[in-house]
């Protein structure tokens, strides 16, 4: 079946360890979205990629990085320089960008 | 700067009965597109309707239909026949086109329960 993963669904880390989200799509979709959620608000963009080896920095982008390498992968990574990383974390994907995006089944990450 | 604004934190609704989820949205693009988001408890976004600025009709989709008033700039949802399965968080978003790229601006999103 198409669709969106993310691994791992929890993920625990102490504080000053980076950390890396996985985001895997079979869609065949050009562009790639990471998104965070904190409790009780909506997603705020952390970065955005239209095409393989491109992606821009959104609104939250500091304390984050990000690679597109294939154009199924888009890997977030969550630096130590990140101040407050415990979130909810979405990975989303279009087939360009005049369509609506889809979206993975998330990562909540809590730093102990 | 654009914006997505869902005032109602949460809303009851008795099952079979219809409910409007309102959102109200401030841009100066005339070209834009709306669409809303339904997050159940285990997390997942999931698409339910998208409508276009310049679409002349509301869009529906099954049980789902967007009240689009331009003059207004509001785009409500309304979810015909509730269900006990359509207990969620509900999300308002944008999309912002900018130097080609494609995001989404997201309200705070709307609490709905749906009760039997």
């Amino acid at each position: 079946d198409g669709g969106i993963t993310q691994s791992p669904k929890y993920l625990f880390r102490k504080e000053g360890q980076n950390v890396t989200l996985s985001c895997e799509q079979n869609l065949n979709h050009d562009a790639m979205y990471w998104y965070r959620q904190d409790p009780g608000q909506g997603l705020r963009l952390i970065y955005y990629s239209q095409i393989v080896n491109d992606f821009q920095k959104g609104d939250i982008a500091e304390g984050y990085s990000v690679s597109r390498e294939k154009k199924e992968s888009f890997p977030l990574t969550v630096t130590s320089a990140q101040k407050n990383p415990t979130a909810f974390y979405l990975c989303a994907s279009s087939i360009d960008r005049a369509y609506e995006q889809f979206f993975g089944p998330g990562t909540r990450l809590t730093v102990l | 700067a654009q914006k997505i604004t869902q005032t109602q934190p949460g809303m009851f609704v008795q099952e079979k009965e219809a409910v409007t989820l309102d959102c109200t949205y401030d841009t100066s693009d005339p070209s834009y597109g709306l669409f809303w988001y339904k997050q159940p408890s285990s997390g997942e976004m999931i698409f339910l309707i998208y409508q276009g600025s310049y679409d002349q009709q509301n869009a529906t989709e099954g049980r789902y239909s967007l009240n689009f008033q331009k003059a207004r700039k509001s785009a409500n949802l309304v979810i015909s026949a509730s269900q006990l399965g359509d207990s969620a968080m509900y999300f308002c978003a944008m999309r912002e086109i900018r130097g080609g790229y494609n995001k989404l601006i997201f309200g705070a999103g709307t609490r709905l329960a749906v009760h039997p």
